[in-house]
């Protein structure tokens, strides 16, 4: 019963480097997201995809790439990170999207950028 | 345009006591409404759902929340609050034909022994 998995779950970065964060879902669902939570400011959407092979912007998508490598895995890339990256990222998945679709989320990535 | 409007940013009560937690949203489309928690250093995990059947909703642990669209608006209740209710809270708002969630800025609850 894994759910969303999400790794790291801590990590420090300096300004310029890049890293990518990996989330898998074992629940066979269609819709993969990504999202950052930042105080004060609840959780905004960053990318999503659909389904396999298909990835859309959200409401925060700069400095930012996406990957659905597969069903399962759903990538989420800092080229080049900055301090306003500074956030916890929460992976979810959901069977599809539309009305009344639940979401499922990881227990997130708390990432520093000094 | 679709948004969520918590209305409280924290909100403390007393262990026993009932939990009243507001949510506001606005949307274009039939919308669909949920409630999620997040307990400290967690991931989020829901409580309940509307989706245009019964407009009162039980979720798990005791909430409730009910939809009333004259209003605009989904307030969270819970009769009587206990230690492990303490966590964050948030309201999402979903229409029918996306994959984009709205999510409101949270509250946070504290409840006193």
């Amino acid at each position: 019963n894994a759910g969303v998995t999400q790794t790291p779950k801590f990590q420090v970065l300096k300004t310029g480097q890049s890293m990518t964060l990996q989330c898998a879902q074992d629940m066979n669902h269609n819709s993969m997201y990504w999202y950052r939570q930042d105080p004060g400011m609840g959780l905004r959407l960053i990318y999503y995809s659909a389904s396999e092979g298909t990835t859309d912007k959200g409401e925060v998508p700069n400095g930012y790439n996406v990957s659905r490598l597969n069903k399962r895995e759903f990538s989420l890339r800092l080229e080049s990170a900055a301090p306003s990256q500074t956030s916890v990222y929460f992976c979810a998945s959901s069977q599809r999207g539309g009305a009344g679709t639940i979401q499922y989320f990881g227990a997130g990535t708390r990432l520093s950028v000094l | 345009a679709q948004s969520v409007t918590q209305l409280d940013s924290h909100v403390s009560v007393s262990e026993g006591t009932p939990v009243l937690l507001r949510c506001n949203y606005s949307s274009s489309y039939s919308p669909s409404l949920f409630w999620y928690v997040q307990h400290p250093n967690k991931g989020l995990q829901l409580l309940l759902k509307y989706t245009s059947a019964a407009t009162l909703v039980k979720g798990i642990n005791g909430f409730e929340a009910e939809f009333k669209k004259s209003e605009t608006s989904f307030h969270l209740t819970k009769p009587s609050a206990h230690m492990s209710d303490a966590a964050e809270y948030f309201c999402v708002v979903n229409v029918n034909t996306g994959n984009q969630f709205y999510f409101g800025t949270g509250t946070s609850l504290t409840v006193i022994p």
